[in-house]
């Protein structure tokens, strides 16, 4: 059975830490793994890996995948506030995407 | 990315009506999909929606509870069919664009059914 599984499940931080948040997968016909950060409703897309060991980087965000030991992370440096949100994991196999269940991160100020 | 417009975005229905959601797209995309997601939990697909024929439901899914409509390649509807509690969730329309690409979402709807 395919399975995405992200950790921790939650997270409380201060304003300018730097976190750390992981997914695992053990799925068949790998295609890509995809982030994901949900404020609200509505998820919004953060990057898409498809190759190992090469780092996507938009800001304080980062994001990297290793397709040898199956899991990615994504690093947030110096969070702020309005990082706080839940943070999801998707791995697409064939043209099929499961879903984490998400880490649920609370930065204070 | 396209921008997806969904409707209504929460509303409040009572047990045993029926509601439907729309989603409309600024472009055409040929992959349009409806996610449920329950509270407390992750995204869950219920279907694909094809265009000119019957939608692709997931297991756990079905077409009598879940009615999806694609007229054409920029508008869908979902309808939430004789609702209970448990369906109180939110729904959510996403795109892809291209094989390659990423799956996009609508603002979602937000359901409570009483």
């Amino acid at each position: 059975e395919d399975k995405v599984v992200q950790s921790p499940l939650s997270l409380v931080v201060h304003e300018g830490d730097t976190v750390t948040l992981n997914c695992s997968y053990e799925v068949t016909n790998f295609r890509s793994l995809l982030w994901y950060k949900q404020e609200k409703k509505a998820p919004t897309f953060l990057f898409m890996l498809t190759s190992s060991g090469i780092e996507k980087k938009s800001g304080r965000l980062s994001s990297i995948l290793d397709k040898k030991e199956l899991f990615s992370i994504l690093n947030i440096t110096a969070t702020q506030t309005g990082d706080s949100a839940v943070y999801l994991c998707a791995v697409e196999i064939n043209n099929d995407m499961r879903f984490g269940a998400g880490t649920r991160l609370t930065v204070k100020p | 990315s396209a921008v997806i417009s969904q409707k209504p975005s929460r509303d409040i229905c009572q047990r045993g009506t029926s509601l439907t959601i729309q989603c409309q797209v600024d472009s055409q995309v040929t992959m349009m999909f409806w996610y449920r997601q329950q509270p407390g939990q992750s995204l869950t697909l219920i279907a694909t929606a094809n265009q000119g024929s019957e939608a692709t439901y997931e297991s756990g899914f079905v077409i009598d509870k879940f009615p999806i409509s694609r007229p054409n390649l920029t508008f869908s509807t979902l309808t939430v069919s004789n609702m209970s509690p448990e369906d109180s969730s939110i729904y959510l329309c996403s795109v892809r664009t291209g094989y390659n690409s990423p799956l996009h979402f609508g603002n979602g709807t937000r359901l409570t059914v009483t």
